[in-house]
């Protein structure tokens, strides 16, 4: 079974610009879940989505934003890019209910100039 | 405010012997917890899992162990082997709320 797909891997943007990262789930799973890895805060939890429905949001700012489509597919999208948006996005799935195990993709690192 | 601490940075042992990673959490909440192995430029690798209904579980050469009352729990790993060098996290999930808080992760080095 394939594993959790994320495109594209890489991607510069300048300040001020918007970006759309894409996220494919491992084929069955209908929970999709957003993170973002930075060198000082770690692995920090942006979103979680489940039948196109965001159940769950961290503690990030409304230009975060993201949705999830009728085939579990989902996107993040940054608008107004900042200097510190620059980290390894993470996208992860999981089986629904049990067990809440989160399986991840290798993720899209954006550099943002 | 570090709901889930990784107080180790790093870890270094010798090959065949074994690699003990410890995490500890503060959120009584928190009833299901994962260890995830991470390489630079990769995303992290489900490795093992426990739910708060246990206090062991195992899965060939990794044994997680959790001790409630001290809201504590660690990675055994034996033997260990080169190929196990990466980072290690400890991530803890609570109630039907998937989402998965994870501590700052430990660099353990495994030297042949």
């Amino acid at each position: 079974k394939a594993g959790v797909t994320q495109t594209p891997r890489y991607l510069i943007k300048t300040r001020g610009q918007q970006v759309t990262l894409s996220c494919s789930p491992i084929s069955g799973h209908r929970s999709v879940s957003w993170y973002q890895q930075t060198p000082g805060q770690g692995l920090q939890f942006l979103f979680e989505y489940f039948s196109e429905t965001q159940r769950n949001k961290g503690n990030f700012p409304g230009r975060f934003s993201g949705r999830q489509f009728s085939n579990s597919r989902s996107e993040m999208n940054v608008s107004t890019l900042e200097l510190g948006d620059s980290a390894l996005y993470l996208c992860a799935s999981s089986l629904e209910p049990e067990p809440p195990a989160q399986y991840f993709g290798p993720g899209t690192r954006l550099l943002v100039l | 405010d570090q709901q889930v601490k990784q107080n180790s940075p790093s870890l270094s042992v010798q090959e065949g012997r074994i690699s003990i990673l410890n995490c500890d959490y503060t959120n009584s909440m928190f009833d299901y917890f994962l260890w995830y192995k991470k390489y630079p430029a990769e995303g992290p690798t489900f490795l093992i899992s426990i739910s708060s209904i246990k206090d062991k579980n195992e899965d060939g050469r990794f044994t997680v162990f959790l001790n409630k009352s001290a809201k504590h729990l660690s990675l055994h790993i034996v033997p260990s082997q080169p190929g196990d060098s990466a980072v290690y996290f400890c991530a803890a999930s609570g109630g039907s709320n998937y989402k998965l808080t994870f501590g700052k992760g430990t660099l353990l080095t495994v030297n042949p």
